[in-house]
């Protein structure tokens, strides 16, 4: 069974950092290209970042480009979000996603099979 | 950027009902569309990819169509457990994606 088990979130003051953690199981980690999404309380889905199976294709949304760092450890199985400088804006859950198919990375098409149960990013002071 | 539309932004319906959500891209995404389904204080659960595949798993009464700009997510007798909100995503642009503002579906 698919399992991603983010972790990290939490109370941050504005101008602050925090790392989120994705820990994956049950899929050969490595395969596959991964995303985080994230949502503001009562608001929509936002797409933040992406990352290749081998992280050599990274992404960013422009509301977080400068500001949030994506990186995977393929050997961890673990996908990574660093965010600096972070804002009001920010407060949201972020979600790890798994990108399919992985018979077509960074091709079009791609779809979000599975999600995490998501993490709560609050800035605040 | 591609963007995306949806409507209506919310609508009441009774279980059996027929539903049907329009999803409208800013320029031609052919396909690349997909439907997710969630459920309040849950993550979001994919229903549909490539405008009209069902996921595993996913009841027979979902069904999604369109190509180029527009497109629908048409539930077919709807149950109690489909009560949720509904996001459309473009995945035409590979280095970025775009989701539909959702579509809440709350009972009559």
């Amino acid at each position: 069974e698919v399992q991603l088990l983010e972790s990290g979130g939490g109370l941050v003051q504005p101008g602050g950092s925090l790392r989120l953690s994705c820990a994956a199981s049950g899929f050969t980690f490595s395969s596959h290209a991964m995303n985080w999404v994230r949502q503001a309380p009562g608001k929509g889905l936002e797409w933040v970042s992406a990352i290749s199976h081998f992280g050599d294709f990274i992404y960013y949304a422009d509301s977080v480009r400068g500001r949030f760092t994506i990186s995977r450890d393929n050997s961890k199985n673990t996908l990574y979000l660093q965010m600096n400088s972070l804002r009001a804006e920010d407060m949201a859950v972020y979600y790890c996603v798994r990108v399919l198919p992985s018979s077509n990375p960074g091709g079009r098409g791609y779809y979000y099979a599975s999600w995490g149960q998501g993490t709560l990013v609050t800035v605040s002071s | 950027d591609i963007q995306m539309t949806q409507s209506p932004s919310s609508l009441s319906a009774s279980v059996g009902d027929k539903v049907t959500i329009t999803c409208r891209a800013s320029q031609s995404i052919t396909t690349y569309l997909n439907w997710y389904k969630q459920e309040p204080g849950k993550a979001p659960n994919l229903l549909i990819y490539g405008a009209s595949t069902l996921q595993s798993g996913v009841p027979s009464r979902f069904s999604g169509s369109g190509s180029g700009t527009d497109f629908t997510l048409t539930i077919s007798g709807l149950q109690p457990e489909d009560f949720a909100t509904y996001y459309c995503q473009q995945s035409y642009i590979t280095d970025s994606t775009t989701f539909g503002p959702g579509t809440k579906i709350d009972i009559k």
